[in-house]
């Protein structure tokens, strides 16, 4: 079973827009971090947030954490084409190995 | 402070051939940690190294694999006699602890392999 599921796949919207990921876990986590990877390029950290919290902001980044449903959520606020992109979530279980899902690709057109 | 760099970016290989992937951590960082993503794929883990010792090696294919990370110079992923299915790209993170709590890792931009 797949530790880490974005949902949905793909996403297209325009400009200006909000861009909302879901991902789902199974196991208890320590911490679930979201990466942001641009095509042919490695994984960016854009944001962490622990078992014991419930929302954290950065920027234009939201990101939310309910434990007891294994759930997690990433809003983009405010869209850019510059957001085009594939966006992951990785559980932190054990003392330091990443569990990643298989991601969801967001395309941000002008 | 220079990222984690990891050569080559782009490596071609036959069948049965050998590939060596290099990783070196960001400065400061003592634990390396290797994945590997295929197409549409998310990235799956293969080892977690700490200087001259592998701590986690559950993710790693039982034949043909292996990694280290010597005391001086980068980590090295090697593939012996390559087939198809490696075709990947092969991420390497690096971390200053093991950090239970915070785990941030940092990633290199990758190596992309292809076996022909």
């Amino acid at each position: 079973s797949q530790q880490g599921e974005e949902d949905p796949q793909a996403l297209s919207i325009q400009e200006g827009e909000n861009a909302t990921m879901n991902c789902s876990y199974k196991t208890s986590i320590n911490n679930l971090q979201w990466y942001r990877q641009n095509s042919g390029r490695g994984l960016v950290h854009l944001i962490l947030i622990r078992s014991n919290e419930r929302e954290k902001h950065s920027g234009r980044l939201r990101v939310t954490l309910d434990t007891s449903k294994k759930s997690s959520s990433l809003l983009i606020t405010a869209s850019r084409a510059a957001d085009t992109a594939s966006y992951f979530c990785a559980t932190a279980s054990g003392y330091s190995t990443l569990t990643f899902g298989k991601g969801t690709m967001l395309l941000v057109s002008p | 402070n220079a990222g984690v760099m990891q050569n080559p970016r782009h490596l071609v290989r036959r069948r049965g051939q050998e590939a060596r992937l290099r990783c070196s951590p960001m400065k400061g960082h003592s634990h390396v940690y290797w994945y590997r993503q295929l197409p549409e794929e998310g990235l799956k883990f293969m080892v977690y190294l700490q200087k001259e010792n592998i701590i986690d090696e559950s993710g790693m294919p039982k034949e043909r694999f292996s990694a280290e990370f010597p005391k001086e110079g980068p980590s090295i992923l090697r593939i012996q006699q390559v087939v198809r299915g490696d075709s990947a790209a092969y991420f390497c993170a690096s971390s200053p602890t093991s950090g239970i709590k915070d785990n941030e890792q940092f990633f290199g931009p990758g190596t992309r392999l292809t076996v022909l």
